[in-house]
């Protein structure tokens, strides 16, 4: 199974700054890799696919960037509604593999 | 606009088997390039992905619980059915269906998102 570590666990910020989350990939998986955000008690939402492709209805204040085994996720301008968890995940083979996530607080 | 929605029983029995259904509108489980997948997650973790089913009923299930995990699909109503046999305390959590999408280049086919999700239900096991 295709390996996908996130860092760091854990990010403090304040609003109005910038945050870059990390997902390394144990092999390489192209492009295929998506970045999801979740809140507490509800589903993730999409925000990035391709790697680098927004989402339609997301803000362009998430991109993301990367390829083969690093992958990098950026909110610029941090809103208070970005606050929460974000997961990484890959579709290069099945089993399709979550990062453990890293969660961004105030 | 699709839309998804699990339902199921909310408790179920150690070593019993749970029937998860998801309920899918704004797309034809048919056509190319679509698919249902399963996922869940434990309180505190990341999402755990289960298995999922293809537009020619093709399915993938996770390796370590390919032994417990079967997927079908009812394409009369819409609904695609995750039982897993042998339930333990190990598969609590919040169970979710999504929509996947998958694209083809020369003449391979590659899942690209899973970008809508249902609300997800939750499974605690206790007898």
């Amino acid at each position: 199974d295709i390996q996908l570590t996130q860092s760091p666990s854990y990010v403090s910020a304040s609003v109005g700054e910038s945050v870059t989350i990390t997902c390394r990939a144990s092999e390489d998986i192209s492009s295929s890799l998506v970045w999801y955000q979740q809140k507490p008690g509800h589903a993730p939402k999409l925000l990035i696919y391709s790697a680098s492709t927004l989402q339609s209805g997301v803000s362009s204040r998430f991109s993301g960037s990367g390829s083969r085994r690093e992958f990098t996720l950026t909110i610029v301008r941090l809103q208070p509604d970005d606050f929460a968890s974000y997961f990484c995940q890959q579709f290069r083979s099945s089993p399709y593999t979550f990062g453990q996530g890293t969660r961004v607080e105030i | 606009q699709i839309t998804l929605r699990e339902s199921g029983p909310t408790v179920v029995k150690p070593a019993e088997t749970v029937t998860l259904t998801c309920t899918f509108s704004g797309f034809s489980l048919t056509a190319p390039g679509e698919g249902v997948a399963w996922m869940r997650q434990a309180p505190g973790k990341a999402p755990e992905w289960l298995g999922m089913i293809y537009w020619d009923d093709d399915k993938r299930y996770s390796k370590s619980l390919r032994s417990r995990l079967t997927i079908t699909r009812d394409i009369s109503n819409h609904q695609v059915v995750l039982t897993v046999t042998n339930v333990g305390l190990d598969d609590r959590g919040t169970y979710f269906c999504a929509h996947s999408e998958s694209g083809n280049t020369h003449g391979m086919w590659y899942v690209i998102r899973f970008a809508s999700w249902g609300p997800g239900t939750p499974v605690t096991v206790s007898s």
